[in-house]
């Protein structure tokens, strides 16, 4: 089956600092991967995603590079703001599930100013 | 106003009542889902439509009924709610583009304690 592991939170930093939250997964078939946010209060929202090996999905700063040989998405962002304090979620649907997502678990991330 | 609205927003209700959240969208998708968020579980999937007379279960569908009434509207029944399934749940809507985008557009999400 399909499933994806996140690194567990919460991760805390102080404000521009370098953000990694790593994301490892097992999929039937080539994946589509995805990591969604969710700030406070909110529903989640699409952060950035990558359709095939070696693409990089990129958007508000941070990025992921879809790494087939070691089956990895993990996300990045070079230096943090307080607003970026949020749930992210790794995800990822398989070829003709359309948009059947399987998510991670989620990590918190707080950054303090 | 939000695209996807679900209401109500916050509920606490007592074991073996039963509930409904609804969940209403203007964007005019023809997808809609239903999701459960509990702590360190991520998001799991409850039921999900693809058009108005589609319905089908997903990986935590026991104790759980959805009614899809238009197109714009996707309701989510707990017939006899229980504690263990307190939990945050969100309703989230698609479009099929010809491509697998993998978009889903969430509602804010409705808070159920079951006591």
């Amino acid at each position: 089956g399909n499933s994806v592991t996140q690194m567990e939170g919460p991760v805390t930093l102080s404000e521009e600092a370098f953000l990694t939250i790593n994301c490892t997964y097992t999929a039937t078939g080539y994946p589509s991967l995805f990591w969604y946010v969710q700030y406070p209060g909110e529903g989640l929202q699409l952060l950035l995603k990558a359709t095939k090996a070696d693409d990089k999905g990129s958007n508000k700063g941070f990025e992921a590079t879809y790494r087939k040989e070691t089956t990895s998405f993990h996300l990045e962002k070079g230096s943090v703001q307080v607003s970026d304090s949020a749930v992210y979620f790794c995800a990822l649907s398989v070829g003709n599930a359309g948009n059947m997502l399987t998510f991670g678990g989620g990590t918190r991330l707080m950054v303090k100013p | 106003d939000a695209d996807v609205t679900q209401t109500p927003r916050n509920r606490i209700t007592k074991t073996g009542k039963r509930i409904m959240l609804e969940c209403s969208q203007t964007k005019g998708h023809d997808r809609m889902y239903w999701y459960r968020q509990d702590p360190g579980l991520g998001l799991r999937l409850i039921y999900y439509s693809f058009d108005v007379k589609d319905i089908n279960k997903g990986e935590i569908s026991d104790g759980y009924s959805v009614s899809r009434q238009a197109q714009a509207k996707f309701s989510l029944s707990l017939e006899s709610a229980i504690p263990n399934q307190t939990a945050l749940y969100f309703c989230a809507t698609s479009d099929w583009g010809g491509t697998n985008t993998g978009e889903l557009f969430f509602g804010e999400g409705s808070r159920l304690t079951v006591l």
